[in-house]
């Protein structure tokens, strides 16, 4: 496979679960983000990794847990969900977080948190 | 911090052209980044500009007035599959973590 795959496409929990989003990149990319898509607001940054290591968390609450086992993979994993946490969750990948380059957007997640 | 704005929807007839605007505030830039995104569907790269002026690249062209914190997107001889939300980003921490527009979701009509 090529470029940046999200599993689920769609998902649909109670706010009692625990589950787990999952994106991986073939691109060799050093860098991946997780973005959060409301309806009617812009795209939000959640979480960013470069070489394995987190750079920016930029104040997600901490039912939302990522983990970058390796460059190639990267996890979001969700606990203790509120209904407002329904969104489509986009990963991305780009060659380094360190300069201005393009990023390669998975075709996101679709959650429902009911 | 940064602030950036585009229009949330906009119409055209199917040939015609029509141009996304996009206004920024950031401190210390390091470009600007067009994303189309169908609905639901990922957003793609359409452009970058770091230097003022005019990039062409087929029907799609963006122009960048760093001074002026303003960018526009120009599609030309629109075609339906045009339809489609357009993203405005630009970096932020002299990286590339990028913060984005709201998007404006266009419509093309026959």
């Amino acid at each position: 496979e090529t470029g940046v795959t999200q599993t689920p496409r769609h998902l649909v929990m109670g706010m009692t679960n625990k589950k787990s989003l999952k994106c991986e990149q073939h691109l060799g990319h050093n860098a991946m983000y997780w973005y959060k898509q409301s309806a009617k607001k812009p795209l939000e940054l959640m979480f960013v990794y470069s070489l394995e290591e987190r750079v920016e968390n930029n104040s997600v609450p901490s039912r939302f847990s990522p983990e970058c086992p390796n460059s190639s993979h990267l996890f979001l994993h969700l606990h203790t969900l509120q209904p407002e946490d329904s969104a489509l969750y986009l990963c991305a990948s780009s060659q380094d977080h360190g300069g201005p380059y393009g990023y390669t957007f998975g075709s996101g997640t679709r959650l429902t948190v009911v | 911090g940064q602030n950036i704005d585009q229009p949330t929807e906009m119409t055209a007839t199917e040939g015609a052209i029509v141009q996304i605007n996009c206004t920024y505030q950031t401190s210390g830039f390091n470009g600007l980044f067009w994303y189309q995104q169908h609905a639901g569907e990922a957003p793609t790269f359409l452009s970058y500009n770091v230097l003022d002026g005019l990039e062409e690249k087929g029907r799609f062209s963006s122009f960048l007035s760093r001074s002026k914190g303003y960018s526009y997107l120009l599609l030309k001889e629109l075609q339906m599959k045009d339809s489609a939300s357009y993203l405005c980003a630009v970096p932020f921490n002299a990286g590339n973590m990028l913060t984005f527009g709201g998007g404006t979701r266009l419509m093309v009509k026959p």
